[in-house]
Order: C-alpha cells, then sequence, then structure tokens
C-alpha cells in the first residue's frame, strides 16, 4: 500500500514569505502529526490532527498551523518565515494516535 | 514532561559485531515506545513499535526490549553491516491524557557507523 507522501520535497522561500506543506496519510489513518526536525533541537512535535479536529499542539509560535481536510489529508503553514524556521518537516500517520506512526519522507524548508 | 534520553550519541563498530542502543525515558506512564531508523537526509523508517504491555519484539536481526519500570528500552541489532549505518532513533508515545495526543517524543539518536 502507499505510504504516506508529502509534498514537496524542496522548498526555498524568502524571509517574510509564508508557505504551505502538504501531507497525504496512509489509506484508513485518521491521525496525522507533523514534526520538525533541526540539527540543534532534533524531531519536536507541531500538532495532531484526527478527524480534522486539532487533538494536541506543540509548543510553537502562533506562525505555525494546520488544517486535516475530510479525506484525513492535512496541510501545515507559516508564515512570515524567519531563517530559524528552516528545517526538515515530517508528517506522520497512524491508524488511531499512539498505534505506531509511519512518517513521510519530509519537506527541506530552506528560508534565505 | 517526558524527556527521552540516548546513549551513547555515536557508535563506529567493525561489520559483524553485535551492538546495543540505549534509550532511557522519565515518565514510565507510556503507551508504546517505537525504534525509527534515519538516513541523512531523508524520513523515519519504522523498525519496531513494542506497545506498553509488551516486554520485547523481534524483526530479522532486530530485537528490542521494554522495561516500563525502569524506564528503559534496548535494541540490538545482531551480526551488524555497513548498510545498518545509519542514525537510529527512540520515540515514546505516553498516555497521559490530552496533551499526549499523537505525539511522539523523541530521544536525540545514536549515529551508528558500521565499516566493513
Amino acid at each position: 500500500k502507499a505510504g504516506v507522501t508529502q509534498t514537496p520535497r524542496y522548498l526555498i522561500k524568502t524571509r517574510g514569505q509564508q508557505v504551505t506543506l502538504s501531507c497525504s496519510p496512509i489509506s484508513g489513518h485518521r491521525s496525522v502529526s507533523w514534526y520538525q526536525q533541526t540539527p540543534g533541537q532534533g524531531l519536536q512535535f507541531l500538532f495532531e490532527y484526527f478527524s480534522e479536529t486539532q487533538r494536541n499542539k506543540g509548543n510553537f509560535p502562533g506562525r505555525f498551523s494546520g488544517r486535516q481536510f475530510s479525506n484525513s489529508r492535512s496541510e501545515m503553514n507559516v508564515s512570515t518565515l524567519e531563517l530559524g524556521d528552516s528545517a526538515l518537516y515530517l508528517c506522520a500517520s497512524s491508524f488511531q494516535g499512539n498505534y505506531g506512526y509511519t512518517f513521510g519522507s519530509g519537506t527541506r524548508l530552506t528560508v534565505v | 514532561k517526558q524527556e527521552v534520553t540516548q546513549i551513547p550519541a555515536a557508535l563506529s563498530v567493525p561489520e559483524g559485531e553485535n551492538l546495543v542502543l540505549n534509550c532511557s525515558f522519565t515518565d514510565s506512564a507510556i503507551y508504546n515506545l517505537q525504534w525509527f531508523r534515519q538516513d541523512p537526509g531523508k524520513g523515519l523508517t519504522s523498525l519496531l513499535l513494542i506497545q506498553s504491555s509488551q516486554r520485547e519484539q523481534t524483526s530479522g536481526r532486530l530485537n528490542a526490549s521494554l522495561d516500563k519500570s525502569s524506564g528503559r528500552s534496548t535494541l540490538y541489532i545482531a551480526a551488524s553491516q555497513p548498510g545498518d549505518s545509519a542514525t537510529y532513533l527512540c520515540a515514546v508515545g505516553s498516555n497521559a491524557g490530552g496533551t499526549s495526543y499523537g505525539k511522539l517524543t523523541f530521544g536525540q539518536g545514536t549515529i551508528l557507523t558500521v565499516h566493513p
């Protein structure tokens, strides 16, 4: 079966711009989580959606937001980009939260 | 607040060695523990998932154990190969209520290099 698909794979944006990343979970998976990975901070949890509802949110500023659609696909948006937002953004899906997660290949965002 | 620590931070071994990676967590109220592998610039590949009621899981040359009471897990890799070279990440899913949904807490990882 198809895995978790993240698009685009790479992005280069300028400070101040906004960006939208997309994640298509494994078919049948209703939980989608997002993580930011940087060399200094490691993997940090952004938020989790289940059946279109945000159930949990990490400690990130309000510039980071997300949503989930009725087909479980999810998007995350970062507004007013800062240099420090450069990172690998990973999406993970699960049949139901806490049943083990499958990760996508990530979106590499570079802010210049 | 759950904290996960992995030891060692880096490990370099010759091909063929058996090795152990360690993971410790501070809050024993976990739902499960998952070991991942990450190749440079890539996403995470799930290796093993251990539910809180289980003591160990095995897949091929990999064996992971879980001791909830002591807050520890180990990943055992038998007969290591150069293709095993990667970063290995331990992640804990907690069941501490509303703030735990969909959230995995990760360790910083162990960078493994297996040389021929």
